[in-house]
Parts: structure tokens; C-alpha cells; sequence
């Protein structure tokens, strides 16, 4: 079983600077990957960012990218240059391989507000 | 390549009324997910259909089902619908699954309210 934690319910930052979006994780399973979804007030889940449990190097999208710590067990996502449009929530989750067929567990999630 | 998409997009039922949702994945997709958003409970796994067979299942009673098609459209059904069902009904598809890359790729949502 997974158990996703992000323990910042709002986080605000000014318009074109970087803001790190805190993500931990707790599994038994030996291949796991980590997702980010951003959800605007619209409802659909856009996917982010992925990270698996096995790739050595941090996981880069744009301006976005994932701060994969391992020992820490800690997937945090770090948005660079904010702007307007990203104010959403921004949801972490866990997916695993194995039986755990189409099942992502997700964190309670983090709602993210960008300054002009 | 179009997305994964939901119909209806907002629904109002009464207490004891069942209702069906519709999710057409994205092309090429064989999995498709199910998740019910509320503001208590978060989001929560209903159930997982592959090649028309359900492979996972979420902690939901009975009244919650599902069925894929060979088309690898699913519908989801709530019977006797209670206060509590109202959410955001979510699906979402990948290319496969059972393994920690599949990534899913969600539809804009089904918003049940019952009354």
C-alpha cells in the first residue's frame, strides 16, 4: 500500500519567481513511479511530471521539475518562473507496479496561488 | 490525438435514481481508471478495467459498478444513489497497466450533485 503526503494545503508565490511544492511518499513496493497533476478550477487533472522509483536523474518538464529524494522519500515539485495561469491545485500521487493495476493514490494536495 | 473524454459533464439526479457515466479513453489506450473527488475524501480509486476485464477494485460498496467495451469505452454505474454520491467523477486512461510507468491521462470529469 502507498500513503502520498503533501503537508502545504496553500502556498503563494509572486509572479515569475520558483516555488517548491513538498511531496512524500511511503511504500513496500520496489517499483513505484510519482506523478504530479495540476487541477484548475475547471476539474480536469493535467498531467505534470513523472518520476520512477529507479531513474537517477531528476525528472524535467518545461518549467517544471521534480526534486527526487530517495533516502528522504521525498518527490517535491518545483515550478520555475511562475506565471498567472499556474495558480491551481497541484496534486502529488503514487503508482506501483505489480497487482496494483491502475490504481494511483493521491495526496490531499496543495493549492497554489501566483501574485502579479 | 484527441483526449480522454466524458459525458455527461454535469448531472443532477434525487436520492434512490441510478445514473450512468460514459468515458472514451484516448486512442490506443486498453486501461481505463475510475476516481471519485469530494472535498472530504479526496481523490479515491472506484476500480480499473483492462481489455473489458475489471483487475482492480477500491474500497466502494456494491452500488458502484463498471463495465468496459471492446472499443475500450467504459461506463461506470451508481445504483441507489445516496446524499454522500455527489462528486467529481473522474476518468482517466493509459496505454497499459500494472507497471509504475503507466501514466494516466485524465478526462475533464463527470460532476454528479444528488439531491
Amino acid at each position: 500500500a502507498q500513503k502520498i503526503t503533501q503537508t502545504q494545503p496553500g502556498m503563494f508565490v509572486q509572479e515569475k519567481e520558483a516555488v517548491t511544492l513538498d511531496c512524500t511518499y511511503d511504500t513496500s513496493d520496489p517499483s513505484y513511479g510519482l506523478f504530479w497533476y495540476k487541477q484548475p478550477s475547471s476539474g480536469e487533472m493535467i498531467f505534470l511530471i513523472y518520476q520512477g522509483s529507479y531513474d537517477q536523474q531528476n525528472a524535467t518538464e518545461g518549467r517544471y521539475s521534480l526534486n527526487f529524494q530517495k533516502a528522504r522519500k521525498s518527490a517535491n515539485l518545483v515550478i520555475s518562473a511562475s506565471q498567472l495561469g499556474d495558480s491551481a491545485m497541484y496534486f502529488c500521487a503514487g503508482g506501483a507496479g505489480g497487482t496494483s493495476y491502475g490504481k494511483l493514490t493521491f495526496g490531499q494536495g496543495t493549492i497554489l496561488t501566483v501574485h502579479p | 490525438k484527441a483526449g480522454v473524454t466524458q459525458t455527461p459533464r454535469y448531472l443532477i439526479k434525487t436520492r434512490g435514481q441510478q445514473v450512468t457515466l460514459s468515458c472514451s479513453p484516448i486512442s490506443g489506450h486498453r486501461s481505463v481508471s475510475w476516481y471519485q473527488q469530494t472535498p472530504g475524501q479526496g481523490l479515491q480509486f472506484l476500480f480499473e478495467y483492462f481489455s473489458e476485464t475489471q483487475r482492480n477494485k477500491g474500497n466502494f460498496p456494491g452500488r458502484f459498478s463498471g463495465r468496459q467495451f471492446s472499443n475500450s469505452r467504459s461506463e461506470m454505474n451508481v445504483s441507489t444513489l445516496e446524499l454522500g454520491d455527489s462528486a467529481l467523477y473522474l476518468c482517466a486512461s493509459s496505454r497499459t497497466s500494472g507497471r509504475a510507468t503507466d501514466t494516466q491521462y485524465f478526462g475533464p470529469g463527470t460532476r454528479l450533485t444528488v439531491l
